[in-house]
């Protein structure tokens, strides 16, 4: 099955400025979902996306963060104005299935590091 | 209480050895259970989901006990390339959203 595909890999930026993370899925799959991971800290869920719309989010996910599917393939995450504290491996993930099917887990990325200084 | 709760480790063992990992979750209407594994600084891979009736892949055995919101995972005759983060998952509702516990370091030494 065809892996997830991040970009950047890796990404530093000053604070206050503005980072798009893009994740390239599976063009018929509807669900998809970004997590994060604070070096040393457990995997956390931010947001997830159904046809076009965001379904669920987190605490997380305030009003500095945007999800986008421009182009029906790219998924994007943004986030407006980078704190110290968003320093972390952003996973984009998409279900095993064209569903959510969550039985059957699902499929991450390779990640992105974004390193805030 | 931590939503998904896990002994961090490490977990040091020979080669060849039998090692078990627990997790315990906090939700009782969690759906759907995971354990994935991660390597340092890469994505969380999924292992194995895991049935109420158990399940067996090879050399790991996944358990879940719903009346004690329990999970299991038991690795027999570990190999170097086991050594890892395996990290414990649950879902519930209908999003799709996962719950990471911290996960239990293992480290498999020759």
């Amino acid at each position: 099955e065809p892996e997830v595909t991040q970009t950047p890999s890796h990404q530093v930026t000053q604070m206050g400025q503005e980072v798009i993370l893009r994740c390239v899925p599976i063009s018929n799959h509807l669900y998809f979902y970004w997590y994060r991971q604070i070096l040393g800290q457990k995997v956390e869920f931010l947001v997830s996306f159904y046809n076009n719309e965001i379904s669920e989010k987190s605490e997380i996910f305030d009003d500095q963060f945007s999800v986008e599917r421009p182009d029906g393939s790219n998924f994007t995450l943004k986030i407006r104005s980078t704190k110290l504290e968003d320093s972390a491996m952003y996973f984009c993930a998409r279900g095993k299935t064209t569903g959510p099917q969550v039985n059957y887990g699902y499929t991450f990325g390779s990640g992105t590091r974004l390193t805030v200084v | 209480r931590k939503e998904v709760e896990q002994d961090p480790g490490p977990f040091n063992v020979p080669e060849g050895a039998t090692v078990a990992f627990n997790c315990t979750y906090s939700n009782s209407a969690s759906q759907s259970f995971f354990w994935y594994r991660q390597d340092c600084r890469k994505e969380p891979k999924l292992l194995m989901s895991v049935y109420s009736s158990g399940n067996e892949d090879g050399r790991f055995t996944a358990q879940l006990n719903r009346a004690s919101q329990y999970i299991s995972l038991l690795i027999r005759d570990s190999k170097l390339s086991d050594s890892a983060t395996y990290l414990c998952v649950v879902n519930y509702g209908n999003t799709g959203k996962l719950i990471f516990g911290q996960g239990t370091t293992l480290q498999v030494k020759p």
